[in-house]
């Protein structure tokens, strides 16, 4: 079957980095998406990658190993508003997204 | 407008009740779709339509009816509800489906079913 797992919470500190990390196994693979979501507001998106390796756009970095069948979310110089919940979702052979529960970042002062 | 908008923003409902959830996009795209989210679970994809024809149904229960009359509007009603329907319902467009871009998020539909 097809599965995701990511931490359910973590929580950091202003100015800090912390990275989110995500596991899953798909029937098939045509790339790997990140998106925010704030409590109350929609998705919106941050990453894709398709290929091995770390994509970086500015405070927020994403990396892909298809090998292992896992990505993570870099997140730099923590800032308050950085405080909402980050969902993983690799696309399948039918460029499906298959969603996580998503991990809610705590970030404190 | 721009983006993705969704009406109404929220919604309380009872079981005998028949209403429709709205959902317009400004962005040119071709495919619509919607998920339904409860606390802490993951996303659940309902229905997806592609240049208006529905492409994917996610074995939705019937009390659920999508509509699409056109690429920028898609419509949910509801009809005999539960209250474990009780959700927050999204909308997402993106420039096609079964391509990899993007999908465009509404703000959402909180429903109550009472």
């Amino acid at each position: 079957g097809q599965n995701i797992d990511q931490p359910t919470e973590m929580t950091a500190t202003e100015g800090a980095i912390v990275q989110i990390n995500c596991t899953y196994q798909t029937s098939g693979f045509n790339g790997l998406f990140w998106y925010q979501q704030h409590a109350g507001e929609a998705p919106t998106f941050l990453s894709y990658n398709v290929l091995d390796g770390l994509e970086e756009k500015g405070r927020f970095s994403s990396f892909l190993s298809r090998s292992k069948g896992y990505s993570y979310l870099l997140l730099k110089e923590l800032q308050m508003k950085d405080s909402a919940s980050y969902l993983c979702a690799p696309m399948d052979s039918n460029y499906q997204l298959i969603w996580g529960a998503g991990t809610k970042l705590i970030i404190k002062p | 407008e721009t983006g993705v908008t969704q009406t109404p923003r929220h919604l309380v409902m009872g079981m005998t009740n028949k209403k429709s959830l709205k959902c317009e996009q400004h962005l040119g795209h071709n495919a619509m779709y919607w998920y339904k989210q409860s606390a802490k679970k993951p996303l659940e994809l309902m229905f997806v339509y592609n240049f208006k024809e529905q492409t994917e149904n996610n074995s939705v229960p019937s009390r659920f009816s999508p509509e699409c009359p056109n690429s920028s509007h898609l419509f949910l009603h509801l009809h005999t509800l539960q209250p474990e329907d009780s959700a927050l319902y999204l909308c997402a467009s993106s420039i096609i489906a079964g391509g990899s871009g993007e999908q465009f998020f509404g703000p959402g539909t909180r429903l109550t079913v009472l």
